[in-house]
C-alpha cells in the first residue's frame, strides 16, 4: 500500500511569496498532521487535520495555514514567505487521532528554500 | 504535561559496537513511547513502539528498547552497529487521549566510525 507522498519534494522561493505543500495520506487514515523541521528547533507541531477540521494548532504564525480535504489529503499555505521559513516540512498520517499510540507513519518531506 | 529528553546529541560507535541512544520522559500518566529514524533528506521511519504491552520492545533492523516507568527511561540499543544505521533518531512521547499532541526529543545523530 502507498505511503504518506508529499509533494514537490524541493521548493526555492523569494521572500515575500507565498506557498503551497500538499501530502497525501497512507489510504484510510483520516489524520494528518504537520511538522516543521529545521537544525536550530528540531521538529515543531504546525497543525493536525481530522475529518477536514484542524484539531490542535502549534505556536506558529497566522501565515501558517492549512486545510484538508474530503478525500483527507492536506494542504499547507505559507504567506509572505520569510528567510527563516526555511525547512524541511514533514507530514504524517494516522488512521485517526486515536489510534495515533499506534505511532504515525511519514512522508519524505518538502524541503522548501527561501531566498 | 509532557516532555522528552535526548541525552546526547551525537553518538559515535565503531562498526559491530553495541549502540545506546539514551531517551528520557516525563509524562502524568501512562505514556507512548517511539523511536524514529531519519536518514538524509528522508521523512521520519518508526522503528519500534511501547504502548503499555510487553516493556522490552524489539524494532526493525535490530533495534529494540526498554521502557524503565521506575527511571521514566526509553533507551534505544542494538547488539551490533552497521553503517547503515547512521542517521539521526528521535524518541517521541505521546499520550493515551486523542488530544494529546506528540512530542518530539532533539534528536541523535549517530555516527558509525569503520
Amino acid at each position: 500500500k502507498a505511503g504518506v507522498t508529499q509533494t514537490p519534494r524541493y521548493l526555492i522561493k523569494t521572500r515575500g511569496q507565498q506557498v503551497t505543500l500538499s501530502c497525501s495520506p497512507i489510504s484510510g487514515h483520516r489524520s494528518v498532521s504537520w511538522y516543521q523541521q529545521t537544525p536550530g528547533q528540531g521538529l515543531q507541531f504546525l497543525f493536525e487535520y481530522f475529518s477536514e477540521t484542524q484539531r490542535n494548532k502549534g505556536n506558529f504564525p497566522g501565515r501558517f495555514s492549512g486545510r484538508q480535504f474530503s478525500n483527507s489529503r492536506s494542504e499547507m499555505n505559507v504567506s509572505t514567505l520569510e528567510l527563516g521559513d526555511s525547512a524541511l516540512y514533514l507530514c504524517a498520517s494516522v488512521p485517526t487521532p486515536g489510534q495515533a499510540t499506534y505511532g504515525y507513519t511519514f512522508g519524505s518531506g518538502t524541503r522548501l528554500t527561501v531566498v | 504535561a509532557q516532555s522528552v529528553t535526548q541525552l546526547d546529541s551525537h553518538v559515535s560507535v565503531s562498526e559491530g559496537t553495541p549502540v545506546l541512544l539514551r531517551c528520557n520522559y516525563s509524562s502524568s500518566y501512562s505514556p507512548s513511547l517511539f523511536w524514529y529514524v531519519q536518514h538524509p533528506n528522508k521523512g521520519l521511519q518508526l522503528l519500534l513502539k511501547y504502548t503499555s504491552a510487553a516493556t522490552l520492545v524489539k524494532g526493525i533492523n535490530g533495534f529494540e528498547a526498554e521502557f524503565k516507568k521506575s527511571e521514566t527511561s526509553f533507551h534505544l540499543t542494538k547488539p551490533s552497529a552497521h553503517m547503515s544505521d547512521a542517521a539521526e533518531y528521535f524518541c517521541v512521547v505521546t499520550g493515551m487521549n486523542r488530544d494529546d499532541k506528540i512530542i518530539f526529543g532533539k534528536g541523535t545523530r549517530l555516527h558509525i566510525l569503520p
